[in-house]
């Protein structure tokens, strides 16, 4: 079963505003939990990390929030730029099980100039 | 893009015959990782190797095998290709903390 749910599966924002993408997990045990950006015929690229015992991580325009009780994490995009337009995965691992990342589906930001 | 290098970058190839993917990396990581990305799934774990000849399976091994001879390299094979094989494939390596970083992908059609 899919273990990191994300939402939504895709959004368009205007240039300037704030783009939010969430995700649940349902392994209590996850200790690291990064967000990846892909463009077009690319690999995905780290672009923020968080790890459950911090609630919110910032990172010049990308923030990541964390409810552990929740057991939900977000990521929100301010001030969004046209070249932010890319897809956004959330994921989750756990040291002692080798580092395996577990994916949510993803979501296409589009930023309108 | 931490030294990490796939071939080939594009692949089409006929139902039922073998086909082998190759990360190559350079910079002496541990542990490699092959995910496959369809779209509506994210990136699903076929298999992954925490050194050289130790490997495991991962989420969606079925229909693949891998090799790790060598600390650089980590082979991906398609015993016998499936058009439900037809993805995107990704290596990666994990780096510092727990980071992964990821090749830049092979685009392999099975017809």
């Amino acid at each position: 079963q899919q273990q990191v749910k994300q939402s939504p599966q895709s959004l368009i924002v205007q240039k300037g505003g704030i783009s939010i993408i969430n995700c649940a997990y349902e392994n209590t045990a996850f200790d690291y939990f990064p967000w990846y950006q892909q463009f077009p015929g690319k690999g995905p690229a780290l672009l923020i990390a968080i790890r459950p015992d911090v609630s919110e991580k910032k990172e010049g325009r990308f923030t990541i929030s964390f409810n552990k009780s929740a057991k939900q994490f977000s990521l929100h995009i301010m001030d969004s730029q046209p070249g932010d337009s890319a897809t956004y995965f959330c994921a989750a691992s756990l040291q002692s099980n080798d580092y395996k990342l577990s994916f949510g589906a993803g979501t296409t930001v589009t930023v309108r100039a | 893009d931490a030294g990490i290098t796939q071939s080939p970058r594009h692949k089409v190839t006929e139902t039922g015959t073998p086909v082998t993917l190759r990360c190559h990396q350079t910079e002496n990581h541990r542990y490699m990782y092959w995910y496959r990305q369809d779209p509506g799934h994210g990136l699903r774990l076929i298999h992954y190797s925490y050194g050289v000849k130790d490997t495991d399976k991962g989420e969606v091994s079925d229909g693949y095998s891998v090799s790790r001879s060598k600390t650089e390299d980590f082979l991906l094979t398609l015993e016998s290709a499936t058009s439900s094989q037809t993805s995107v494939y990704f290596c990666a390596i994990k780096g510092t903390e727990d980071t992964q970083y990821f090749g830049p992908g092979t685009r392999l059609t099975v017809l």
